[in-house]
């Protein structure tokens, strides 16, 4: 079946622009989760979404980033007034249990 | 707080070779371990988990990883590498605290295996 799908799978904005990256998760797993992967900081978590549960949000690093999931499915991680230091690959994952399947990632380029 | 540690950033080695990466992870209670692989241009995905158990849990690929409770530890094995292994491979452990899940992945391992 269909994995999990992020767009857009390149972006470069300029600094102080407001990005909107989209996650389709694989159909039916309840778990979301976003990561941020920069070069030699391996994954850092920013937030996860579980079934109808507040999410979890004690990695994003600053009130700049938010993410929201409708219906349980497709989810979007908005980051305003980016910043240079925002320039990373943004990586969505879900599950149905504990094994995550993640997308290919969008990268985000500030300049 | 939840940690992971991989203490090796970058590894080389010709093919043939035996490979063991570290993983160390810091948390009191009850945790499900994973190794997951990223090839190069590729998605990363699971290579191994540990849940219950035999603590010696074989993956994709002739990978092994043994959990090790006293030591905290989950390092990942193969006895003879090939440069199709060549990868950043991530520890990560999963642990459960008042009906949230909390994740933590390692810095990841650059494996750069030499034909």
């Amino acid at each position: 079946g269909a994995g999990v799908s992020q767009s857009p799978s390149n972006k470069v904005t300029e600094k102080g622009k407001d990005v909107e990256l989209r996650c389709d998760p694989i159909s039916g797993h309840t778990a979301l989760y976003w990561y941020r992967q920069s070069l030699g900081q391996g994954l850092e978590f920013l937030i996860y979404f579980q079934g109808n549960s507040a999410p979890d949000k004690s990695g994003l690093p600053s009130d700049r980033f938010s993410a929201e999931r409708t219906g349980g499915s497709v989810s979007t991680l908005t980051i305003q007034r980016t910043q240079q230091e925002d320039s990373a690959v943004y990586l969505c994952a879900s599950s149905l249990l504990d094994t995550q399947y993640f997308g290919p990632g969008t990268r985000l380029t500030v300049l | 707080a939840q940690s992971v540690s991989q203490h090796n950033h970058h590894v080389i080695l010709s093919e043939a070779a035996s490979l063991e990466l570290g993983c160390n992870y810091s948390y009191g209670g009850t945790v499900n371990l994973f190794w997951y692989v990223q090839y190069p241009g590729q998605h990363l995905q699971l290579l191994l988990k540990y849940f219950s158990g035999d603590p010696l849990v074989k993956g994709i690929k002739g990978f092994e990883a043994e959990f090790i409770k006293s030591k905290f530890s989950f390092n990942l094995r193969k006895p003879s590498v090939q440069w199709s292994d060549t990868a950043e491979y991530f520890c990560a452990v999963n642990s459960y605290s008042g009906g949230y899940q909390k994740v933590t992945f390692g810095t990841g391992t650059k494996l750069q295996v030499i034909p």
